[in-house]
């Protein structure tokens, strides 16, 4: 099992500010690496797929980077909306998906 | 508009069963794999089965190998999760989710591109 660690756990910014969230996978998943948002008491909503291309809806703010076993998701101009916890995950050990255990981002 | 929408869950007694429906919108169902991804209270996501598109692959995460089926019915454009046996630690809000990507000779690369908002199942006596 591919194990996704994602640092750090809390983030606490304040808005304009730009945000960097680290996941890192156990063994490569080259650029198979998902990122979702998930809002409190939302689902989860796709926010990058293949380590770096934005899903729709998301506006350039949000980047992602990195390969094997090291990634990020960068944030800039951090608004109040982006308040919300991300989740990393790898697709490429198919079938068997792993999420990181999420980084929960404050916006103060 | 892509929408997923799950139904079936509820308080069920431990070794008790539970039925869950995802109804599928807005886009050809018959031709994407799907998904059952869970989510503890208070805790991160797991992904828990996998259904290829003609319902001929099933994949399932060990914890609930023997006890969670998953399956499709194409025509009616939805996915179910028969689960038996059910655990304190199956108490979950359960999503259903479309998954995107390709798949090449080796091996295949998808992700869940769309999620309904869940159904909740509890395992309590």
């Amino acid at each position: 099992e591919i194990v996704m660690t994602q640092s750090p756990a809390t983030l606490s910014m304040s808005p304009g500010e730009r945000a960097t969230l680290s996941c890192r996978a156990s063994q490569s998943v080259s650029s198979n690496l998902a990122w979702y948002q998930q809002k409190p008491g939302q689902a989860p909503r796709l926010l990058i797929y293949d380590t770096s291309t934005r899903a729709t809806g998301f506006p350039a703010r949000f980047s992602g980077s990195g390969s094997g076993t090291e990634f990020t998701l960068t944030i800039s101009g951090l608004q109040s909306e982006d308040s919300a916890v991300y989740y990393c995950q790898q697709y490429n050990n198919w079938p068997l998906y792993t999420f990181g255990q999420g980084t929960k981002l404050e916006i103060k | 508009e892509v929408q997923v929408v799950e139904s079936g869950g509820g308080l069920v007694q431990p070794g008790g069963s539970l039925r869950l429906s995802c109804a599928a919108s807005g886009f050809t169902f018959s031709v994407f794999w799907m998904s059952w991804v869970r989510q503890a209270p208070g805790k991160g996501l797991e992904w828990v089965a996998n259904i290829k598109e003609d319902g001929s692959e099933k994949y399932y995460v060990d914890s609930v190998k023997g006890r969670f089926t998953i399956s499709r019915d194409n025509a009616e454009k939805s996915l179910y999760l028969q689960m038996n046996s059910l655990r304190a630690e199956d108490t979950a809000v359960y999503y259903c989710a479309r998954v995107e990507g390709y798949c090449s000779t080796i091996s295949c690369y998808k992700y869940f591109d769309y999620w309904g908002q869940g159904t909740l199942v509890t395992v309590s006596s």
